[in-house]
């Protein structure tokens, strides 16, 4: 099956500093590609996506571009925020064993921003 | 608003005691998905259910059941809890036309003593 395979965390950064998070996968056909967020006690939540190669998807100053040719999906901010500290999931969608769609997620990246 | 309430958000409970994990939705989703999570493992699949009276095994459903009698509500039943389903449980909602697009719970934090 289709699978993500995330960079290892934990990352700390200062705030304003350049983020990325290394995203790749493995994948029969074309997968849609997400990047969920995790907030502190929280659920999960949409921070961006991309359906196809050579998309951007972006939001909240994040992006995100679907390579085709090498299989990623790297979440990158300019300048973080402490705001921004939550671990971040990068997902794609795959096919259950009864034809319907799901998310496989990676393991998750935790970001911890330091004024 | 539209959300996904889960209850309770902590539980700890002793090895074959049985317990519901409610699930319920107010955005009329057809789509519904319960994942737990735990270190090193990211997210897995549990369960997930199409519609009414529709469900369907995830990635990893043994130890687990699930009902799916009215469209807002999914509940998570552990028949006969055991340590190893310690874990912080999620519940997810997506429309039938983006079903990965998902809305999701708080989270319940489940310990199985």
């Amino acid at each position: 099956g289709n699978s993500v395979t995330q960079m290892e965390g934990p990352v700390t950064l200062s705030e304003e500093a350049f983020l990325t998070i290394n995203c790749t996968y493995t994948a029969t056909g074309y997968p849609s590609l997400f990047w969920y967020v995790q907030y502190p006690g929280e659920g999960l939540q949409l921070l961006l996506k991309a359906t196809k190669a050579d998309d951007k998807g972006s939001n909240k100053g994040f992006e995100a571009t679907y390579r085709k040719e090498t299989t990623s999906f790297h979440l990158e901010k300019g300048s973080v925020q402490v705001s921004d500290s939550a671990v971040y999931f990068c997902a794609l969608s795959d096919r259950t064993q009864g034809g319907s769609e799901k998310l496989v997620f990676g393991k998750g990246t935790k970001l911890t921003v330091n004024p | 608003e539209a959300q996904v309430t889960q209850n309770p958000r902590y539980l700890i409970t002793v090895t074959g005691k049985k317990l519901t994990v409610t699930c319920s939705q107010n955005m009329n989703h057809e789509y519904m998905s319960w994942y737990r999570q735990d270190p090193g493992l990211g997210l897995r699949q549990i369960y997930y259910s199409m519609n009414v009276e529709v469900t369907d095994k995830g990635d990893v459903p043994e130890g687990y059941k699930v009902s799916r009698k009215e469209k807002r509500n999914f509940p998570l039943i552990l028949e006969s809890p055991s340590p190893n389903q310690t874990s912080l449980y999620f519940c997810a909602s997506s429309d039938r036309g983006r079903k990965n697009i998902q809305y999701f719970g708080a989270g319940t934090r489940l310990s199985v003593l």
